[in-house]
């Protein structure tokens, strides 16, 4: 079963838009909650995270905002641009290594 | 450069045999971990590593086997490849804090 569902599979933001992105988890277990930025061709890189005792977390126009008691945290990117146009993927994670990730939203940002 | 090495890049191979892909990383980290990435499910973790000799199951381990004998290097092994098993895979590794470090992938075919 998902552990951690994303959504939407797909978004396309004009360019100077808010990009927004959600996730929901059912594991407790997870200590911290990373997102993944991932272009054609390369493996996934951090983007930002985040641990359960924080609400919102802010880098640069990455803002990460969790909802410990719906099991539930979100990526804004405000505005977006055509560089940002990759596949996002939050995460779910262990201290000693479990790491379980969403589908995946496909991000395209329109110049 | 700090980084973390896959080979092959590109494998196909025939079902039932043995295979290893092979995973390295320069960073001295302490976990390492491999996953596999297939069309809308994401990435889903496949084993993770705390430590030298100290392994675990992620979240789908049926056919795959790993061994950490160093701390740097961190092999995937398929003893008997099915078509199911043809994916984009890739070795991550971190040593503490939230991000893991992926290497480029390796894409494996089952004929």
């Amino acid at each position: 079963q998902q552990q951690v569902k994303q959504s939407p599979q797909s978004l396309i933001v004009q360019k100077g838009g808010i990009s927004i992105i959600n996730c929901a988890y059912e594991n407790t277990a997870f200590d911290y909650f990373p997102w993944y930025q991932q272009f054609p061709g390369k493996g996934p890189a951090l983007l930002i995270a985040i641990r359960p005792d924080v609400s919102e977390k802010k880098e640069g126009r990455f803002t990460i905002s969790f909802n410990k008691s719906a099991k539930q945290f979100s990526l804004h990117i405000m505005d977006s641009q055509p560089g940002d146009s990759a596949t996002y993927f939050c995460a779910g994670g262990t201290s000693y290594g479990k790491l379980t990730f969403g589908q995946g939203t496909i991000l395209t940002v329109h110049p | 450069e700090a980084q973390v090495t896959q080979n092959p890049r590109y494998l196909i191979t025939v079902t039932g045999k043995k295979l290893t892909v092979t995973c390295s990383q320069n960073m001295n980290h302490e976990y390492m971990s491999w996953y596999r990435q297939d069309p809308g499910l994401g990435l889903r973790q496949i084993y993770y590593s705390m430590n030298v000799e100290v392994t675990d199951k992620g979240d789908v381990p049926e056919g795959y086997k790993v061994s950490r004998k160093e701390k740097r290097n961190f092999p995937l092994i398929l003893e008997s490849p099915s078509p199911n098993q043809t994916s984009l895979y890739f070795c991550a590794s971190r040593q503490g804090g939230y991000g893991y470090t992926f290497g480029s992938g390796t894409r494996l075919t089952v004929v």
